[in-house]
């Protein structure tokens, strides 16, 4: 697609049940991130996938949190027995991958999901 | 390692005057930089980016930064305010390191515009 989709763009969950977000990155891009951003802050790391792999998941809060990506492409983000500090925007991007320094690999982001934990 | 700090949370300008946000820098390595404007309710849009070309750097809408690497600083500045420039914006930080690439946001500086 032309830009970064995210989905659900809303979702109201209860507390305890399991949700997943899904991401959609530009196509051909191989790297893809996903970031956390809570009411009045900047934005929180969450994983980086080159490919499909995950180089740095450290950003991960807890072990509630997961993310895959298939075929190079899709990911999804999972939180599993959710709880009210986890909501937030959360918002995924993409970019061409690792490049030579100083290539400044542009990072393109979707309108991200919005989570609330009730 | 890599962080950037922005040194004010919040500014307030009136329409048609300058605007001045600033950002300071931290990287073990040659670092690109990038600002980025949020709208309310919306995404995070690419204001401008440095990749070690020019050090003055110009974006959309008429906003600019400047590369100081003595300073580890990159302002960003617009010569005339508009109301529709009432955003948040980031300075991010990246750099290659370890076989990843993670850009890194600074906490953002809220621009508020007055008539």
């Amino acid at each position: 697609g032309a830009g970064v989709s995210q989905s659900p763009s809303n979702k109201v969950t209860e507390k305890g049940k399991d949700v997943e977000l899904r991401c959609d990155p530009i196509s051909g891009h191989t790297a893809l991130y996903w970031y956390r951003q809570s009411l009045g802050q900047g934005l929180e790391f969450l994983i980086y996938f080159q490919g499909n792999s995950a180089p740095d998941k450290s950003g991960l809060p807890s072990d509630r949190f997961s993310a895959e990506r298939t075929g190079g492409s899709v990911s999804t983000l999972t939180i599993q027995r959710t709880q009210q500090e986890d909501s937030a925007v959360y918002l995924c991007a993409s970019s061409w991958g690792q490049s030579q320094p100083r290539s400044g690999n542009t990072i393109y982001f979707g309108e991200g999901s919005w989570l609330t934990v009730v | 390692a890599q962080s950037v700090t922005q040194l004010d949370s919040h500014v307030s300008v009136s329409e048609g005057t300058p605007v001045l946000l600033r950002c300071n820098y931290s990287s073990s390595y040659s670092p690109s930089l990038f600002w980025y404007v949020q709208h309310p309710n919306k995404g995070l849009q690419l204001l401008l980016k440095y990749t070690s070309a020019a050090t003055l750097v110009k974006g959309i809408n008429g906003f600019e930064a400047e590369f100081k690497k003595s300073e580890t600083s990159f302002h960003l500045t617009k010569p005339s305010a508009h109301m529709s420039d009432a955003a948040e914006y980031f300075c991010v930080v990246a750099a290659p390191s370890g076989g990843s690439y993670i850009p890194t946001f600074g906490r953002g500086t809220s621009l508020i515009v007055h008539p």
